[in-house]
C-alpha cells in the first residue's frame, strides 16, 4: 500500500524559498504512469492545487503562482519535493503532497494524499 | 474566490439524503473536463469519494453518487451518517488555466 509523508520546517521567513519533501513508501515513484502533486490549504480555508510532476519528468504548474514553483523527483531516495521561491505571508498553508492516479488515457484523479505538513511565513 | 462554486454548507438528519452542487463554466466542467469529489474529516487529508464524474473507488459506500451534466455536478449522500460529516470538495480542470486543476470552495456538510 503506497504512503506519502509530507516534511519540512514548520517556519520560513518572508521572502525565503519553502522546500518541501514527500517521502513516498510501498512503490517506486518511477513505476507506472503516475503524476506527484502538491496542494496546500490555508487555515480554514479551500484547497489550491500547485502543480504536479509526471514519473517520465513532465510538469505542470498553477499559473496564479507565477513561476514561483518547482516541483521535482528524487528517484534515488524516492521523494517528490516542492521549491516556492519568494514567500509571503500567504503563503502560510498545510501542504499535501498528493499521486494522481490514470483511470483513463491522459485522465487522472487524486488517489493517495499524504496527511500534510504546516507551513507559517513569518520574520 | 474559487473556480468552482459550491454551496458553503448543507445540512440533513440522519437517514436523509443531500446534493451538493458544483458549477463551473466551460473552460472547465462543460469544456468538458471530468469531475471528482473529495471528502475532508476534520484534522484530515482529504479522501476520494467519486472519480470521473460518477464512478466510486473501493471502499466508498454506494450511498455516494455523483452526477455532471453542462456546466455543473453534484454529489449526492443518501442514508446520511454521522460519520459523513465533513467538507466536500469538486475538483475538475480548467482549459483557460492552461489545464491546471481547479477545486470549489467546499461544502461543509453537517448531519443533524
Amino acid at each position: 500500500q503506497v504512503q506519502l509523508q509530507e516534511s519540512g520546517p514548520g517556519l520560513v521567513k518572508p521572502s525565503q524559498t519553502l522546500s518541501l519533501t514527500c517521502t513516498v513508501s510501498g512503490d517506486s515513484i518511477t513505476s507506472g504512469s503516475y503524476f506527484w502533486n502538491w496542494i496546500r490549504q490555508p487555515a480554514g480555508k479551500g484547497l489550491e492545487w500547485i502543480g504536479r510532476m509526471h514519473t517520465r519528468g513532465s510538469a505542470n504548474y498553477n499559473p496564479s503562482l507565477k513561476g514561483r514553483v518547482t516541483i521535482s523527483l528524487d528517484e534515488s531516495k524516492n521523494q517528490v519535493s516542492l521549491n516556492l521561491e519568494s514567500v509571503t505571508a500567504a503563503d502560510t498553508a498545510d501542504y499535501y503532497c498528493a499521486r494522481d492516479f490514470e483511470y483513463r488515457s491522459f485522465y487522472y484523479y487524486m488517489d493517495v494524499w499524504g496527511r500534510g505538513t504546516p507551513v507559517t511565513v513569518s520574520s | 474566490q474559487s473556480v468552482l462554486r459550491q454551496p458553503p454548507s448543507v445540512s440533513g438528519a440522519p437517514g436523509q439524503t443531500v446534493t451538493i452542487s458544483c458549477t463551473g463554466s466551460r473552460s472547465n466542467i462543460g469544456a468538458p473536463y471530468d469531475v471528482h469529489w473529495y471528502q475532508q474529516l476534520p484534522g484530515a487529508a482529504p479522501k476520494v469519494v467519486i472519480y470521473s464524474n460518477n464512478n466510486r473507488p473501493s471502499g466508498v459506500p454506494d450511498r455516494f453518487s455523483g452526477s455532471k451534466s453542462g456546466t455543473a455536478a453534484s454529489l449526492t449522500i443518501a442514508g446520511l451518517q454521522a460519520e459523513d460529516e465533513a467538507e466536500y470538495y469538486c475538483q475538475s480542470s480548467d482549459s483557460s488555466l492552461s489545464g491546471a486543476k481547479v477545486f470549489g470552495g467546499g461544502t461543509r456538510l453537517s448531519v443533524l
